[in-house]
């Protein structure tokens, strides 16, 4: 069955950098795009970034542009989540889902980043 | 970027009715080249992902219940849920996939009455 599980979430103080990672399993990995959505506390879904099953196209949300890199390791079925300067504002539980025909099928767990000083 | 605007934000029924879930896009999501309009709904219950329901609008998810019913074209979609349960108690996003940014609503609160 399909399983998604992102790691590398924790407190971190404004400015600093962290990685996420999304090990994913039970399909094929690199035939799939996959995003990064995020979730701040109490509020709704918000969109961060996408990547194309070869890694070849990635899209951002304005909000993260210039901090944030999405990548993927097709030999590790596993995307990232490279997140720099980070904000309060990037406070949030952030989920890996993968694409099928543009939508999201599936989702991880999420894992939850704390910024804070 | 696209608009997405669910209403009412919050919405108490009864179990065994029915809730019904607006959700309006500030540009047409039908994309001519195929007719399809580029609409999905989602379910998230407390300390859960979101779960896809609802995909092209109107087609349900493999395993969803039968009881959840999409509708609508161009700007204007609804999200049905017929004979309220309470397992259906979570909230609703819409969200559109027909360009980057993926844009989703704001939510929508299901209670029991």
């Amino acid at each position: 069955q399909v399983q998604l599980v992102e790691s590398g979430g924790g407190v971190v103080q404004p400015g600093r950098s962290l990685r996420l990672s999304c090990v994913a399993s039970g399909f094929i990995f690199s035939n799939y795009g996959m995003h990064w959505v995020r979730q701040a506390p109490g509020k709704g879904l918000e969109w961060v970034a996408i990547i194309w099953y070869d890694g070849s196209n990635k899209y951002y949300a304005d909000s993260v542009r210039g901090r944030f890199t999405i990548s993927r390791d097709n030999s590790k079925n596993t995307l990232y989540l490279q997140m720099n300067s980070l904000r309060v504002e990037d406070t949030a539980v952030y989920y890996c889902a993968r694409e099928r025909d543009s939508f999201n099928d599936y989702w991880g767990l999420g894992t939850l980043v704390t910024v804070s000083s | 970027d696209i608009v997405m605007t669910q209403s009412p934000g919050s919405l108490a029924v009864s179990l065994g009715e029915r809730a019904t879930i607006n959700c309006k896009s500030s540009q047409s999501l039908l994309y001519s080249s195929d007719n399809k309009n580029y609409l999905a709904w989602y379910q998230q219950k407390p300390g859960q992902p979101p779960k896809l329901l609802i995909y092209w609008a109107s087609t349900r998810e493999s395993g969803v219940p039968d009881r959840f019913s999409g509708s609508g074209s161009g700007t204007d979609f609804t999200l049905t849920v017929n004979s309220l349960q309470a397992e259906d108690v979570a909230v609703y996003y819409c969200q559109q996939y027909y360009n980057t940014p993926r844009t989703f609503g704001q939510g929508t609160k299901v209670e029991i009455k």
